[in-house]
């Protein structure tokens, strides 16, 4: 079945703009992630999304990120007034859900890399 | 102290030995432990999984937990050039919720 997919792929704006970053979770995946990497560093865990419930925005970095998700399906992430030290590749994972032995386990899409001027 | 940690490396082996990469852990309650590869300009992709002590083995690859030591090990047997990557060990803590991330180990099998 399909995967993960994200979109665009690559993103560039220029500071001071606002982005949208789109997300499709494998179909029947209760469960979205969104996590950054910037150059050469770990994942940052973001948002998480489990069912109706509401989301954990634990690591979002500031005010100016935010996320929805319509529908229990399509997310979006939107970063607005963007700086430079937002350039990063940002990526959606799903899951079945959120917690036990091999529901847990997150797919990933290949990513949104995002450049700001 | 973060909390799950990796040897960033490089680990340097040569083709066909056996590569050893080491995680630990610091939530206790953590349920869910897991080993990503990422290639240069990929997104991470699932190599195991794993959930109670002892050794879980797929292939080439085998995954090692000890709960009560906190650490999860990933060995790769007859390591070829094809798995030099970045090695991400992921834990899911007690609270169930989300994924924590260390900072990957980078592997380079040579020729």
């Amino acid at each position: 079945g399909a995967g993960v997919s994200q979109s665009p792929s690559n993103k560039v704006t220029e500071k001071g703009k606002d982005v949208e970053l789109r997300c499709d979770p494998i179909s029947g995946h209760t469960a979205l992630y969104w996590y950054r990497q910037s150059l050469g560093q770990g994942l940052e865990f973001l948002i998480y999304f489990q069912g109706n419930s509401a989301p954990d925005k634990s690591g979002l970095p500031s005010d100016r990120f935010s996320a929805e998700r319509t529908g229990g399906s399509v997310s979006t992430l939107t970063i607005q007034r963007t700086q430079q030290e937002d350039s990063a590749v940002y990526l959606c994972a799903s899951s079945l859900a959120s917690s036990g032995g091999g529901a847990d386990t997150q797919y990933f899409g290949p990513g949104t890399r995002l450049t700001v001027l | 102290q973060k909390e799950v940690e990796q040897n960033s490396g490089p680990l340097s082996v040569p083709e066909g030995a056996i590569a050893s990469l080491n995680c630990t852990y610091s939530d206790r309650g953590s349920q869910s432990f897991f080993w990503y590869r990422q290639y240069s300009g990929k997104s991470p992709e699932l190599i195991m999984s794993i959930y109670s002590n002892g050794d879980k083995e797929d292939g080439r690859f085998t995954a090692q937990l000890n709960k009560a030591s906190q650490y999860v090990s990933l060995l790769i047997r007859d390591s070829q050039p094809s798995d030099s990557a970045t090695y991400l060990c992921a834990v899911n803590g007690a609270a169930g919720n989300k994924l924590t991330f260390g900072g990957g180990t980078r592997v380079l099998v040579k020729p």
